[in-house]
């Protein structure tokens, strides 16, 4: 099965500060990597994702780049903002359509 | 439009009682996925339905958990006999593509 680690488990940043988190994985089938935003007491939220045929992926202030080589990808978000603070997961699909969840990063960002 | 929808949001349960759980997909998506979320962990993939086949259910913990979609819409997750490790946040997701899941916001269960 796929293996797939988030660091780092915690990030700190100050308001307007660039925040990167990074995935890696274990299956070279797999090929769609999302990431997720989960607010408290919330379902994951759909932020961004990336198909292997593609590097980069913008959508204004937040990015993922794609290492389908290195098997990581990562999440860029860039002047961050308070409502930013949630906790991220990385959750590449294994083969199909299961996806297979990171244990999460939690941003917090300070204003 | 509407998103994915989860009743009941809480349910308290004692230990040996069965429980159900159910899923409003967003209209028109065929994938239909139940997760399990423990405290401070990811999601965890229990089983997924095309329409109303179950086409994988190979994480469902045990033969207690049991999922149907018998319409193709509607889902219901129930879990029989529960234990105290069964306590955690059961989120429903619901796809067009099987790519992008678009998930609930999650039933939380808690066995006493």
């Amino acid at each position: 099965g796929e293996n797939v680690e988030q660091h780092p488990s915690t990030l700190s940043v100050q308001e307007g500060d660039s925040a990167v988190i990074k995935c890696t994985y274990s299956d070279s089938a797999s090929n769609y990597f999302p990431w997720y935003k989960q607010e408290l007491g919330k379902g994951p939220q759909l932020i961004i994702d990336i198909r292997s045929n593609v590097g980069e992926k913008k959508d204004q202030r937040i990015a993922v780049t794609l290492n389908k080589t290195a098997k990581h990808f990562s999440l860029h978000i860039t002047e961050t903002q308070p409502e930013d603070s949630a906790v991220y997961f990385c959750a590449p699909n294994s083969g199909y359509s299961t996806l297979t969840f990171g244990k999460g990063t939690m941003l917090l960002v300070s204003p | 439009g509407a998103g994915v929808s989860q009743s009941p949001r809480y349910k308290v349960a004692k230990r040996g009682q069965d429980v159900a759980l159910r899923c409003d997909p967003i209209s028109g998506h065929v994938s239909l996925f139940w997760y399990q979320q423990a405290l401070g962990q990811g999601p965890e993939f229990l089983t997924y339905f095309q329409n109303e086949a179950q086409l994988d259910k190979s994480g469902l913990p045990s033969d207690r958990f049991f999922a149907e979609r018998p319409e193709g819409s509607v889902s219901t997750l129930k879990i029989q006999r529960t234990q105290q490790e069964d306590s955690a946040v059961y989120l429903c997701a619901s796809s067009l593509t099987s790519y992008e899941q678009y998930f609930g916001p999650g039933t939380r269960l808690t066995v006493t």
